[in-house]
């Protein structure tokens, strides 16, 4: 079955501190990974695509098959990070939708 | 260009009522796509449209749910009778290209939906 397991609902950070944010999937076969983000008050979008190896907003994302993980990372945190962030995974079979995790709602503090 | 328009954005309904959800997809923009969070969990797929047609209804979770896209441009999402577990965030998403999920969609800012 597919799934995405966000192990963290909340964290919390300094501003300038490294930050990482876990990802861990179930798939069959090769997965296609996704970071999405929401900011406050806005609309939920996409940050990046593990298939283009791109660093958006500093944050980067490697996709590791042997642990099962695609996690977020930056190394220095800014204040308007801030948001709540989805790791997402496309469906199987050809389908296109999306299988998303809970969600982990990142706090960068001053 | 417009963004994907979503109305109401907070809808208040008792248990048994009847609501419409409705979603305006940037024009030109073949594949619709519905979702809703629940209200501590993930986000789910409802439903894929190709313009007029159902794609994938995989995620719809009971035939109180009905969605329909008049003439492959905008989209309404029914529930007929509304039911607590209801309550959520449905959101809308539209995306032009043949590999959306892979392109990226564009989201609506959601409709909050609360039966009580």
């Amino acid at each position: 079955a597919q799934r995405v397991t966000q192990p963290e609902k909340l964290l919390s950070v300094f501003k300038g501190a490294p930050v990482e944010l876990k990802c861990n999937y179930s798939y069959s076969g090769s997965p296609e990974l996704f970071w999405y983000v929401q900011y406050s008050r806005q609309r939920l979008q996409l940050l990046l695509r593990h298939i283009s190896r791109e660093s958006i907003k500093g944050f980067t994302a490697d996709l590791n098959k042997g642990e099962t993980s695609f996690h977020l990372k930056k190394p220095f945190a800014q204040e308007e990070d801030s948001a709540m962030y989805y790791c997402a995974l496309k469906g199987q079979g050809g389908s296109e939708k999306l299988v998303f995790g809970k969600g982990t709602k990142l706090t960068v503090n001053p | 260009e417009a963004g994907v328009t979503q109305f109401p954005s907070h809808s208040v309904i008792e248990k048994g009522q009847t609501v419409t959800l409705r979603c305006d997809p940037i024009s030109g923009h073949d594949n619709l796509y519905w979702y809703r969070r629940v209200m501590g969990k993930e986000i789910k797929f409802l439903l894929h449209f190709v313009k007029e047609s159902k794609q994938d209804e995989s995620g719809m979770p009971n035939n109180r749910f009905l969605a329909e896209r008049t003439g492959g441009t905008y989209s309404t999402l029914k529930v007929q009778p509304a039911e607590l577990e209801d309550s959520g965030v449905y959101f809308c998403a539209s995306s032009q290209v043949t590999t959306p999920v892979l392109s990226g969609y564009t989201f609506g800012s959601g409709t909050r939906l609360t039966v009580v």
